[in-house]
């Protein structure tokens, strides 16, 4: 199976930035995909990055290394809703999800 | 903005039944796919669908579930012979070629 690890948890104040890393095993790997998924509800699509770098979308950015099988959803100007489970998610020949790590944004 | 649809939303079942999951992907994707979600757990991959054929299933898939498109627009998941731990959050999803998957708001299973 593939290896797919991101931290449990982690929690941070409205206003502020927070990196999720995820490290993923790399063979058979063609592209890294993150999801936010709020309790209860289906996963939705954030970014996804097929080369290395940094991919930047409004207050989310996701970055790459494909050769270290390394990736982290960067958040930014952190609001409360931001507060749900964000999904790291390789592409091999299907998407498979990471546990996810549960964020938890406090005023 | 075109989006998955996904009926029942809840379906409660007793243990030994059949039940049917229905999915309507978005029209334009070729790519279909099952995903469930036990409580508190990770979401885990159960199969894809292409051209009309299994592309890739997970050991979870075993033959206790099938998948059909019985016509142009609906995708069905069948679990036969439900047990207590096929009780879950499934979620069907769809895709264009290596595009990001869009998923349904999922059908949550009751087994009792």
């Amino acid at each position: 199976g593939q290896n797919i690890d991101q931290p449990t948890e982690m929690t941070a104040t409205e206003g502020a930035i927070v990196q999720i890393n995820c490290t993923y095993q790399t063979s058979g790997f063609n592209g890294l995909f993150w999801y936010q998924q709020h309790a209860g509800e289906a996963p939705t699509f954030l970014s996804y990055n097929v080369l290395d770098g940094l991919e930047e979308k409004g207050r989310f950015s996701s970055f790459l290394s494909r050769s270290k099988g390394y990736s982290y959803l960067l958040l930014k100007e952190l609001q409360m809703k931001d507060s749900a489970s964000y999904l790291c998610a390789p592409g091999y020949s299907t998407l498979t999800f990471g546990k996810g790590t549960m964020l938890l944004v406090s005023p | 903005e075109p989006e998955v649809t996904q009926t029942p939303s809840h379906q409660v079942t007793q243990m030994g039944q059949e039940v049917i999951l229905r999915c309507v992907p978005i029209s334009n994707h070729l790519y279909f796919y099952w995903y469930r979600q036990i409580l508190g757990q990770k979401v885990e991959f159960l199969v894809s669908f292409y051209n009309n054929e299994i592309s890739e299933k997970s050991e979870i898939f075993d033959d206790q579930f099938s998948v059909e498109r019985p016509d142009g627009s609906n995708f069905t998941l069948k679990i036969r012979s439900t047990k207590l731990e096929d009780s879950a959050m499934y979620f069907c999803a769809s895709s264009e070629q290596r595009s990001p998957l869009h998923f349904g708001n999922g059908t949550r299973l009751t087994v009792t």
